[in-house]
C-alpha cells in the first residue's frame, strides 16, 4: 500500500498568490515525522519543512506552512506569496518509528508552475 | 564542508556492464542511504547504512550492492546493469537525532543520472 499519496501531478499558480499542495499518509505507527522537499529543475533535493506526529502546532518556515490534520492523516504544504523561483517539483515524505531508522517514504510529487 | 558529494554526475552503461556510484560526506553522519528517482514514482530507497560496517536493504535492493567501510563513504555497485536501472540516483546522509527526534532532514547529494542501453 502506498504510504504517501500526492494526488496533484501538476498545479499552476499566479505569482504572489498562495498554493496548497496535498499530501495524505498511511501509517499505524504513533510516532512519525512528515517532511516536504523541493526539487527545482536543476535536480537537487531541498528540505523545506518538518512536522512531527506529536507536535501540537502546525510547522511554519518562512513562506512555507504545513497544515497538519492528524485525524485525517493529511499534511498539506501551503506556500504563501508564490514567487517565480517556487516553480519546482515538491515531494512529501514520511519517516516512521524511532531510533536510528531514518528511512523515508516519498510521494510521487507535485509539479508547481508559477505564472508571472 | 562539501556536504554530500556524488560522482559521476552522468553515466551511460551498456546492458551487463558493472559500475560503482560513489558517495561521500564530510559531516560525520552515521546514517547514509541510496535512493533512485523514476518519473512519476518519487524516490525509492535502495540500501541504507546506520554506521560503518552495517548495511541493510531498502524497498528496491535487487541488482545493487553496497558496503560501508568508513563513515565518510557509501558506494553503490551495479552488478550487471539493466535498462530498468536507468534512473537518477541520490545519496543522502542524516545527522544523529537527540532523544526521539525524527525531525532531522536528510542531506541529499546532487544526484547521478544513469542511462543503461
Amino acid at each position: 500500500a502506498q504510504k504517501i499519496t500526492q494526488t496533484q501531478p501538476g498545479m499552476f499558480v499566479q505569482e504572489k498568490e498562495a498554493v496548497t499542495l496535498d499530501c495524505t499518509y498511511d501509517t499505524s505507527d504513533p510516532s512519525y515525522g512528515l517532511f516536504w522537499y523541493k526539487q527545482p529543475s536543476s535536480g537537487e533535493m531541498i528540505f523545506l519543512i518538518y512536522q512531527g506526529s506529536y507536535d501540537q502546532q502546525n510547522a511554519t518556515e518562512g513562506r512555507y506552512s504545513l497544515n497538519f490534520q492528524k485525524a485525517r492523516k493529511s499534511a498539506n504544504l501551503v506556500i504563501s506569496a508564490s514567487q517565480l523561483g517556487d516553480s519546482a517539483m515538491y515531494f512529501c515524505a514520511m519517516r516512521e518509528g524511532r531510533g536510528n531508522d531514518y528511512k523515508l517514504s516519498f510521494g510521487a510529487g507535485t509539479t508547481v508552475t508559477v505564472r508571472a | 564542508n562539501a556536504g554530500v558529494t556524488q560522482t559521476p554526475k552522468f553515466q551511460v552503461l551498456k546492458t551487463g556492464q558493472s559500475m560503482t556510484l560513489q558517495c561521500a560526506q564530510d559531516m560525520n553522519h552515521e546514517y547514509m542511504s541510496w535512493y533512485r528517482q523514476d518519473p512519476g514514482m518519487g524516490l525509492r530507497l535502495i540500501h541504507y547504512s546506520v554506521g560503518a560496517g552495517i548495511t541493510d536493504q531498502g524497498e528496491v535492493p535487487n541488482g545493487y550492492n553496497v558496503s560501508r567501510s568508513t563513515t565518510e563513504d557509501f558506494p553503490l555497485r551495479l552488478l550487471s546493469a539493466a535498462p530498468s536501472q536507468t534512473s537518477v540516483y541520490f545519496c543522502a546522509s542524516t545527522p544523529p537525532s537527540p532523544g526521539t527526534g525524527l525531525g532531522h532532514e536528510q542531506y541529499f547529494g546532487p544526484g547521478t543520472r544513469l542511462t543503461v542501453t
